[in-house]
């Protein structure tokens, strides 16, 4: 099974508003990816996971806050946010730094 | 700078054409290089994954090949289906620093 899930789909919120986005993936990849696609633009990494410690922070405004609370499982708290970060927030997955990534079908986030 | 570009932006083919798509990379040390497909509103797909040290990879209709020293990929698609529409990107590897192509649009025609 190489399925990586996201929750919710859709995110609409206003810019006081705190919420989560929520990635999980059962196939024992120890690497875990957060990258951010605003429309007609290539996927741009946000934040990596490995051996759920965070390696890398591409200087990502801190009103986005990353969690991996195991190696299942990564969040994305989202707090005050401003209407240009809408965009397709994508989570990927892989055995570790060099191999395949996989995908989650995103959410969609709207700022309001 | 680690830059990706992909050529051409778009293409529209007629059905059964055999075509390739270009990824050209500024920093030949790479780990790996990555294809992938992308439909509208959807996820990544995972196509093809070439490492470092390799020339080649296939999976069946699919081709990519990768010429490190010259910085480049190209994924070549045979005997195109409407079904292959999509958008490609590529994604290289720069040790846990992944840099995508910003894709090329393909329309394969019925």
């Amino acid at each position: 099974d190489t399925e990586v899930t996201q929750t919710p789909k859709h995110l609409v919120m206003g810019m006081t508003n705190k919420k989560s986005l929520k990635c999980e993936q059962h196939m024992g990849h120890r690497a875990m990816y957060w990258y951010k696609q605003k429309a007609k633009k290539p996927p741009e990494l946000m934040f990596v996971y490995s051996y759920e410690k965070l390696s890398i922070n591409e200087s990502v405004p801190s009103r986005f806050s990353p969690e991996c609370p195991n190696s299942s499982l990564l969040n994305l708290h989202l707090h005050a946010l401003q209407p240009e970060d809408s965009a397709l927030y994508l989570c990927a997955s892989s055995r570790t730094g060099s191999n395949t990534q996989y995908f989650g079908p995103g959410t969609r986030l709207t700022v309001l | 700078k680690q830059e990706v570009t992909q050529i051409p932006a778009a293409l529209s083919v007629p059905e059964g054409e055999n075509l390739v798509l270009n990824c050209s990379f500024t920093d030949s040390a790479i780990y790996n290089l990555q294809w992938f497909r992308q439909d509208p509103g959807k996820g990544l797909t995972s196509l093809l994954l070439i490492q470092s040290s390799q020339r080649e990879q296939t999976s069946g209709r699919l081709n990519a090949s990768l010429d490190k020293s010259s910085g480049r990929s190209t994924l070549y698609i045979a005997a195109s289906q409407p079904g292959d529409s999509a958008t490609y990107l590529c994604a290289v590897n720069y040790g846990q620093n992944f840099v995508f192509g910003p894709g090329t649009r393909l329309s394969v025609l019925p």
